[in-house]
């Protein structure tokens, strides 16, 4: 299974300010996902994220307000833009298994947005 | 909307109980169904994936179940200890796509020693 780390693992952030998310992976993979979990809500993707090309979001996601970098097969950043209080979640990256058949995750990055 | 539905929101054990959750997905168009297990400030843990109609899994103490013909998984684990106290995430794809898991909200597990 691969390993994956997040940074920061939690954050306190003010309206209207930015926060970027990195991930990190100790393997080579293709495809990236970004998921939310809002308070009391499921896990949702925002979107996938390919290296060198752009990334593609879900429906009521927008690349203004969660903007994507995959730079290389390691690494992926997210970045939640102008926040407001309803962008406090739980931020996770996510990878395919070798065999393709499931996910694995990161630990997640708890944003609190006063 | 798909949307995949999980019962109970929570759960309160006795160490030693055996224990079971349900999740219920659309089952048109179905690919996969997916069972995770995550403890606060950890990675969601994936327990298992299962595809076929009838499909059982187990690992030790923790075994699932799927019919995808009436769209429901259970989960059950057998002689609960406190450690496996965590949320219960179940999650399916669709239409082939490895990609886009529609995750339930969970069922919380409390198991007091």
């Amino acid at each position: 299974s691969a390993v994956i780390s997040q940074k920061p693992s939690r954050d306190i952030c003010q309206r209207g300010t930015s926060l970027t998310i990195q991930c990190q992976v100790d393997s080579q993979v293709t495809m990236m996902f970004w998921y939310r979990q809002q308070p009391g809500q499921s896990l949702t993707l925002i979107a996938t994220a390919n290296q060198g090309s752009e990334a593609t979001y879900e429906s009521g996601f927008v690349i203004d307000k969660f903007p994507i970098s995959r730079p290389n097969l390691t690494f992926s950043t997210l970045t939640v833009s102008n926040m407001s209080p309803e962008d406090s979640s739980i931020y996770l990256c996510s990878v395919l298994s070798g065999r393709a058949d499931t996910q694995y995750f990161g630990p997640g990055t708890r944003l609190t947005v006063l | 909307i798909l949307n995949v539905e999980q019962s109970p929101q929570s759960l309160h054990v006795q160490e030693g109980d055996s224990t079971n959750f349900t999740c219920s997905f659309p089952s048109s168009n179905f690919y996969a169904l997916h069972w995770y297990r995550w403890e606060t400030a950890k990675s969601p843990e994936a327990l298992f994936v299962m595809t076929l109609n009838g499909d059982e899994k187990k690992k030790g103490r923790i075994s699932a179940t799927l019919n995808t013909k009436e769209g429901y998984s259970y989960l059950y684990i057998k002689g609960s200890q406190p450690e496996d106290s965590a949320t219960y995430l179940c999650a399916s794809n669709y239409g082939g796509s490895q990609g886009n898991l529609i995750f339930g909200k969970g069922t919380k597990l409390s198991v007091k020693p």
